[in-house]
């Protein structure tokens, strides 16, 4: 069974800019979480997609977005980048929210200049 | 609120060395608690888990129980090798409210020397 994957591995931005990543979750898991990872913050919580419904969301500014499809597969935006955006952003995928485990993907690196 | 917090790295040890990595947590009511591995340049993968107090996770070695008396889940590996060189994260997530939200510590850095 394939693992989580997710698109693009890298991506280089200017500031103000936006951007979109793709996150395609294990065939048969309905529920995918979204991570910033930076060396700062460590890791993060951006928002959990079930069933196409935002069910969490993190404590991040209105910049950031994301929507889940009825595929499963789950993007999330960025607007008007800003350099503190640069992180590695991850994906994860389980079965449903709650007790079920998490599978993460290898992550989008993203760097605003 | 919730927290996880684990002790600060990097740890550095010889292969065949027994290793601790400390984690405690600060939540309510009866989390879930993870360990998670990251390997340079990769996503997480799941160590091991333990979802009730006293449970043991086990995984490749590696172990850990939840000690709710202590809110500790601290990991363990009797004997350690160079391919174990990475940033370990312990975790929890909170059973109320069905949702997978992870909380993670900062991470501890393992380098392992031959």
């Amino acid at each position: 069974k394939a693992g989580v994957t997710q698109t693009p591995r890298y991506l280089i931005k200017t500031r103000g800019q936006q951007v979109t990543l793709s996150c395609s979750p294990i065939s048969g898991h309905r529920s995918v979480s979204w991570y910033q990872q930076t060396p700062g913050q460590g890791l993060q919580f951006l928002f959990e997609y079930f069933s196409e419904t935002q069910r969490n969301k993190g404590n991040f500014p209105g910049r950031f977005s994301g929507r889940q499809f009825s595929n499963s597969r789950s993007e999330m935006n960025v607007s008007t980048l800003e350099l503190g955006d640069s992180a590695l952003y991850l994906c994860a995928s389980s079965l449903e929210p709650g007790v079920y485990e998490q599978y993460f993907g290898p992550g989008t690196r993203l760097t605003v200049t | 609120g919730n927290s996880v917090t684990q002790m600060e790295g990097p740890v550095t040890l010889s292969e065949e060395a027994f290793l601790t990595i400390n984690c405690t947590y600060t939540a309510t009511g009866y989390p879930s608690l993870f360990w998670y591995v990251q390997y340079p340049g990769e996503g997480l993968q799941l160590l091991l888990k333990a979802t009730k107090a006293d449970d043991k996770g086990s995984n490749k070695g590696f172990e850990a129980t939840y000690r709710k008396e202590t809110t500790s889940f601290h990991l363990e590996k009797g004997s350690v090798q160079v391919s174990d060189s990475a940033v370990y994260f312990c975790a929890l997530s909170q059973k109320a409210g069905n949702t997978g939200k992870l909380i993670f510590g900062q991470g501890t850095t393992l380098q392992v020397k031959p």
